[in-house]
């Protein structure tokens, strides 16, 4: 079935650095990827969606020059998240709507746990 | 008002009991829905797709009821092993076809 590749699990960096997370659509391919957060206890959360060839589209309240989203091929989306600060500590994780069989789904990474120090 | 609403929980159970979450969704243009698991600390895997006619896998067992905006997931015969977070998913409405998340319901099986 469709797999998305996520990279890496788990980070810890210092405040004011950038974080790069990787989603690879490993045998399909995704023209949208959708970007969540999570914090402990709280349902997952749009941040972002974005679109292999174009600017990505933020939800509210998402700074888009702090959460950099690069959809440069059909198979790679990357969130950068710039001068993290601790309270961007959470739980990052992708998502591409996927074709399996007859299914029509959404395959999640496997999740990305930022820990800003 | 938040556009998918769970009872958190969390529900307690002991092995073999029968067990249902409700959820709510705020958004009539809403047009797909979900039942996703999620363990802790790992991403969301999805249990089972919701349809208007019911939709039955095993010991689980969906409804919706688009007149009322409410969908259901039953749990017959729990085991150990269903002990998770069960995310109520719906998609379509505002947000285009991204996915909308309930802060899901915990469910605990007991020996």
């Amino acid at each position: 079935g469709a797999v998305v590749s996520q990279h890496p699990s788990r980070v810890i960096c210092k405040s004011g650095t950038s974080v790069k997370i990787e989603c690879r659509s490993l045998d399909f391919q995704a023209t949208t990827m959708f970007w969540y957060r999570q914090f402990p206890k709280k349902s997952l959360m749009l941040m972002a969606t974005s679109n292999e060839g174009s600017k990505a589209t933020y939800e509210q309240g998402v700074e888009k020059d702090k959460f950099l989203i690069n959809h440069a091929s059909l198979t790679l989306s990357t969130l950068t998240v710039t001068s993290a600060h601790p309270e961007d500590s959470s739980f990052y994780i992708c998502s591409a709507p996927s074709i399996t069989g007859k299914n029509y789904g959404y395959t999640f990474g496997s999740g990305t746990r930022l820990t800003v120090v | 008002r938040k556009e998918v609403e769970q009872d958190p929980g969390p529900f307690n159970v002991p092995e073999g009991a029968t067990v249902a979450f409700n959820c709510t969704y705020s958004n009539s243009a809403s047009q797909s829905f979900f039942w996703y698991r999620q363990d802790c600390r790992k991403e969301p895997k999805l249990l089972m797709s919701v349809y208007s006619s019911g939709n039955e896998d095993g010991r689980f067992t969906a409804q919706l009821n688009r007149a009322s905006q409410y969908i259901s997931l039953l749990i017959r015969d729990s085991k150990l092993s269903d002990s998770a977070t069960y995310l109520c998913v719906v998609n379509g409405g505002n947000s285009g076809y991204a996915l909308n998340f309930g802060k899901g319901t915990s469910l605990l099986v007991t020996p």
